[in-house]
């Protein structure tokens, strides 16, 4: 069974403060995702990673994926209140079924 | 475009009674489709999966049931829900072979068992 841990599992800041949450497994992935979610919606994908190594940004949103594909990181620059939400990492293991494994979530609040 | 549709938004249902939750894709075809469960705002559990019509693999033993009637409807079911089925379901999409691209979540239906 394929796992995927992340860390912190609640973060709050100050707006302009910078963070990084992890997303860690034993297993490897074909591809690793990042989701947002506001309360009451469903998650909403912001990038997927699929090359050992590789970084996408997405303006303030630079995203990594570990050079073995087990782990990967979102780091968010000068946060604003606007990226308050849940953060989900989802790991693809490349099977025809497309079935995602997801992490338990980390929960940001930036406050003003 | 594609898109995902599922009703009811909210729910509130007795014990013992029966459940049906809709879930329906627009402008894609023979998609892999999804039922998901999230408890109190955090990690999603993996309840049904389906690649093709009448195909329904489940994860997890419970009680609930899953249907794909058509090609681009997948529903989700219980002839008698317990208060332990209560949670945010969440039902999903993606392209068959193409799980780069990530999944289009609906918005979720918010069921309370009392």
């Amino acid at each position: 069974t394929q796992l995927l841990e992340q860390s912190p599992q609640f973060l709050s800041i100050q707006e302009g403060e910078n963070l990084t949450v992890y997303c860690n497994s034993s297993s490897v992935f074909s591809s690793l995702q990042w989701y947002r979610q506001e309360p009451g919606e469903g998650p909403v994908l912001l990038v997927t990673v699929v090359t050992g190594g590789e970084v996408k940004k997405l303006k303030r949103l630079t995203f990594q994926f570990g050079d073995a594909r087990k782990d990967s990181s979102l780091h968010i620059t000068a946060a604003q209140t606007g990226d308050t939400g849940l953060y989900l990492c989802a790991g693809g293991g490349g099977t025809s079924y497309g079935k995602l494994t997801f992490g338990q979530g980390t929960i940001l609040t930036v406050h003003p | 475009s594609q898109t995902i549709h599922q009703w009811p938004a909210t729910l509130v249902q007795p014990v013992g009674s029966p459940l049906s939750l809709e879930c329906t894709v627009e402008g894609t075809s023979n998609p892999n489709l999804y039922w998901y469960r999230q408890a109190a705002g955090r990690g999603l559990q993996l309840l049904f999966y389906s690649i093709g019509i009448d195909q329904i693999s489940s994860e997890v033993p419970q009680n609930l049931s899953a249907s794909r009637p058509q090609d681009r409807q997948f529903i989700l079911s219980s002839k008698k829900l317990l208060l332990s089925d209560s949670g945010f379901y969440l039902c999903a999409w993606s392209n068959q072979g193409l799980t780069n691209y990530g999944y289009t979540f609906g918005s979720g239906t918010r069921l309370t068992v009392v």
